[in-house]
């Protein structure tokens, strides 16, 4: 089954503790990036990868980092977690950005909470 | 810079009520403009889209049109279920990114 799988899915922590979110996909999709989900907000793009060791900053990319070793992989690492980065993030992926006719495909999505 | 915007929710049907959701853009250009929808606990998942200019989207009874002269891509449906109960969001291709708007729950009573 086609699919971004993001884990974990719910994750309580605490500031300053450094965290990793994985998101994996199985499609062979050349395209990866993070949104972060916040009410009245929308979804805001933290950073995107075009293809392997090919990354680069969205919107909202202070305090984030990434990185795409693999196609299939594309973590969302948080150095050192401060309570405004409470949110629910959301992995992406598509054959390609620029090809409205390649949807993406978006995983269930991660809630993290930073006390 | 481009931008969407969405009417307020939450949005409260009887189910087979008529459902519209006001949407408008401000963009360079003409993007690509879509509809997603996002159910309890799930991430968002591609409800229609259109990539030009009086294109008309549909899938699962839903409908859109991309309105130029308005700037607007409003998400109709002539008779909701209560299974459509969800968060919608529009969108419009930006670069490498969408760029959302900020959502509208919509709750279908039986």
């Amino acid at each position: 089954e086609a699919q971004v799988t993001q884990n974990p899915r719910y994750l309580i922590t605490v500031t300053g503790k450094k965290l990793t979110v994985t998101c994996s996909q199985n499609m062979n999709h050349e395209y990866m990036s993070w949104y972060r989900q916040d009410p009245g907000l929308g979804l805001r793009q933290i950073y995107y990868s075009m293809n392997v060791e090919v990354t680069d900053k969205g919107d909202v990319p202070e305090g984030y980092k990434v990185s795409r070793k693999e196609k299939r992989n594309f973590p969302l690492i948080l150095e050192s977690p401060s309570p405004n980065q409470t949110s629910l993030y959301f992995c992406a992926s598509s054959f390609s950005v620029l090809d409205s006719n390649q949807p993406q495909h978006f995983g269930d999505g991660t809630r993290l909470s930073i006390l | 810079g481009d931008s969407v915007t969405q009417m307020e929710g939450p949005v409260t049907l009887s189910e087979e009520a008529f459902l519209t959701i006001n949407c408008t853009y401000t963009a360079t250009g003409y993007p690509s403009l879509f509809w997603y929808v996002q159910y309890p606990g799930e991430g968002l998942q591609l409800l229609l889209k259109a990539t030009k200019a009086d294109d008309k989207g549909s899938n699962k009874g839903f409908e859109a049109t991309y309105r130029k002269e308005t700037t607007s891509f409003h998400l109709e449906k002539g008779s909701v279920q209560v299974s459509d109960s969800a968060v919608y969001f529009c969108a419009l291709q930006s670069s490498y990114k969408l760029i959302f708007g900020s959502g509208t729950r919509l709750l279908v009573r039986p």
